[in-house]
């Protein structure tokens, strides 16, 4: 079974300043999407970025950016120009490519990113 | 165009009681997903529905859970005879087809609280 691990429970930095998330994972599968999800305080999970395990390009979305290590299955998150809207949870995860595989999502616990004034 | 929306957003139920969670998926979503969210741990992926047929059901605990997705209507996640491990944030997802194309849209979520 897959698993995902983000080892910061939680991480602060400063407005403007640049931060980055942990996530590892376990698979033995080679086809697979990799997301990362912002949950704030309203509790509405929100796509962050989402990445192509075949794509060897990291995706970029804004301020949100990707260091994808497929041979480490590492899949960092790096956040510039922090604002204080950043603030909230982010969870990491992963799910399966393969046809006729499953379609769930496999989370991590997450990492409680605060943006400090 | 409305969310996924899902309701009610608090519900509190005595041990003992049935709980009953509700989710619309967005317009034209054919595929909805039930995920579990205890206290500081993320999300835990319970079934996953089409119109009236469960998929995939591997995340659902043996007894007391059922979910259903009806022709018309929205998904309903019944929980019968709540105990306190029950409490958590229950979310719904949706998407269209096939959500490599298309991801999935996530609901706001219902906190149980089982007391």
């Amino acid at each position: 079974a897959q698993t995902v691990t983000q080892s910061q429970p939680e991480m602060s930095v400063q407005e403007a300043e640049t931060v980055t998330l942990s996530c590892t994972y376990d698979t033995s599968e080679s086809d697979y999407y990799l997301f990362w999800y912002k949950q704030p305080p309203s509790r509405q999970m929100i796509l962050v970025i989402r990445q192509e395990a075949y794509k060897q390009q990291n995706a970029t979305e804004n301020r949100f950016s990707v260091n994808f290590q497929k041979a480490a299955k590492s899949f960092s998150l790096k956040i510039s120009d922090s604002q204080l809207g950043d603030a909230a949870m982010y969870f990491c995860a992963y799910r399966s490519a393969n046809q006729g595989g499953s379609e769930k999502l496999v989370f991590g616990k997450g990492t409680k990113l605060t943006v400090n004034p | 165009n409305a969310g996924v929306m899902q309701n009610p957003r608090h519900l509190v139920r005595r041990r003992g009681q049935e709980a009953r969670l509700r989710c619309s998926p967005m317009k034209g979503h054919s595929h909805v997903y039930w995920y579990r969210q205890l206290p500081e741990e993320g999300l835990k992926f319970m079934v996953y529905l089409q119109k009236e047929n469960i998929i995939d059901e591997s995340g659902m605990p043996k007894e007391r859970f059922s979910a259903e997705f009806p022709k018309e209507g929205p998904s309903i996640l019944r929980i019968q005879q709540v105990v306190r491990g029950d409490s958590a944030a229950y979310f719904c997802a949706s998407s269209y087809r096939d959500s490599n194309l298309y991801g999935y849209t996530f609901g706001s979520g219902t906190r149980l609280t089982v007391v």
